[in-house]
C-alpha cells in the first residue's frame, strides 16, 4: 500500500523557519516524483513544488509565488523527502500534503500543519 | 498555467440520485504518450484529498464503481450514478501533464 506521512509542522514566528518530512513506504521511492501541495483554512488547493528523481538530477519546481523562499530536497536512502521554508510569512500557514502521482499509485498523505504567527 | 474550470460549486443532492461535476482546462491534458493528465479527488470534511479517478475514467483501488468519469482534451466529467451519504465533502478535478500541477476550485456535494 503506497503510504505518505509528512511530518514537522507547527508554530513559528514570521521570519522563521521549518523543516517538513514526507516519508514514503510501498512504491519505489527513487523512481517518483514528489508534489507538495498546500491548503489554507477553508481555501482551496495550492501547488509548491516538484522534485524529480535522480535520473532527471533531482531536478526541481517551484509555484513562482514562493519567492525563492522554499526548497525541496530528497534523501532516497530513506524514502523519505523535504520541504525547506525559510522568511516564513503569515500567508504561508496551511497544511502541507506531499503527494504522488502515477496512475493508480497515487497517493497523498495526510498533511502536516504550518501555522506563522507572532 | 493550465486553468481548471468547475461547474457546479455546490450541489445538493438526495441520496440515491445521481450527481454529475464539470472540469473544463484552457489546455488540452492529452499528452503525446496517449494518456490524458486529469484526476479527481474528493476531500471529506477535516480530511486530506483521497483520489478517485486518475487518467479521465479510472477508479483507484477501492473506489466504488458508482464513481465514473468520462471526458477528453478539455472537457470532463464526474458522475455519481447513486450519492451516499458518506460521499458529502469537497470534489477537486486535477491536472498534472505540466507543472504548475493545478486545480479546479472544488465542488462542495451535500446531501438532502
Amino acid at each position: 500500500e503506497v503510504q505518505l506521512v509528512e511530518s514537522g509542522g507547527g508554530l513559528v514566528q514570521p521570519g522563521g523557519s521549518l523543516k517538513l518530512s514526507c516519508a514514503a513506504s510501498g512504491f519505489t521511492f527513487s523512481g517518483s516524483n514528489i508534489y507538495w501541495v498546500r491548503q489554507a483554512s477553508g481555501k482551496g488547493l495550492e501547488w509548491v513544488g516538484r522534485i524529480r528523481t535522480k535520473a532527471n538530477n533531482y531536478a526541481t519546481t517551484y509555484a513562482a509565488s514562493l519567492e525563492g523562499r522554499f526548497t525541496m530536497s530528497r534523501d532516497d536512502s530513506k524514502n523519505t523527502a523535504y520541504l525547506q521554508m525559510n522568511s516564513l510569512k503569515t500567508e504561508d500557514t496551511a497544511v502541507y500534503y506531499c503527494t504522488k502521482l502515477g496512475g493508480a499509485e497515487g497517493s497523498w498523505g495526510q498533511g502536516t500543519l504550518v501555522t506563522v504567527s507572532s | 498555467d493550465i486553468v481548471m474550470t468547475q461547474t457546479p460549486l455546490s450541489l445538493s443532492v438526495t441520496p440515491g440520485q445521481p450527481a454529475s461535476i464539470s472540469c473544463k482546462s484552457t489546455q488540452s491534458l492529452l499528452h503525446s504518450d496517449g494518456k490524458t493528465y486529469l484526476y479527481w479527488f474528493l476531500q471529506k470534511p477535516g480530511q486530506p484529498p483521497q483520489f478517485l479517478i486518475f487518467e479521465v475514467s479510472n477508479r483507484f483501488s477501492g473506489v466504488p464503481d458508482r464513481f465514473s468519469g468520462s471526458g477528453s482534451g478539455t472537457d470532463f466529467t464526474l458522475k455519481i450514478s447513486r450519492v451516499e451519504a458518506d460521499d458529502v465533502g469537497v470534489y477537486y478535478c486535477m491536472q498534472s501533464i505540466q507543472v504548475p500541477l493545478t486545480f479546479g476550485g472544488g465542488t462542495k456535494v451535500e446531501i438532502k
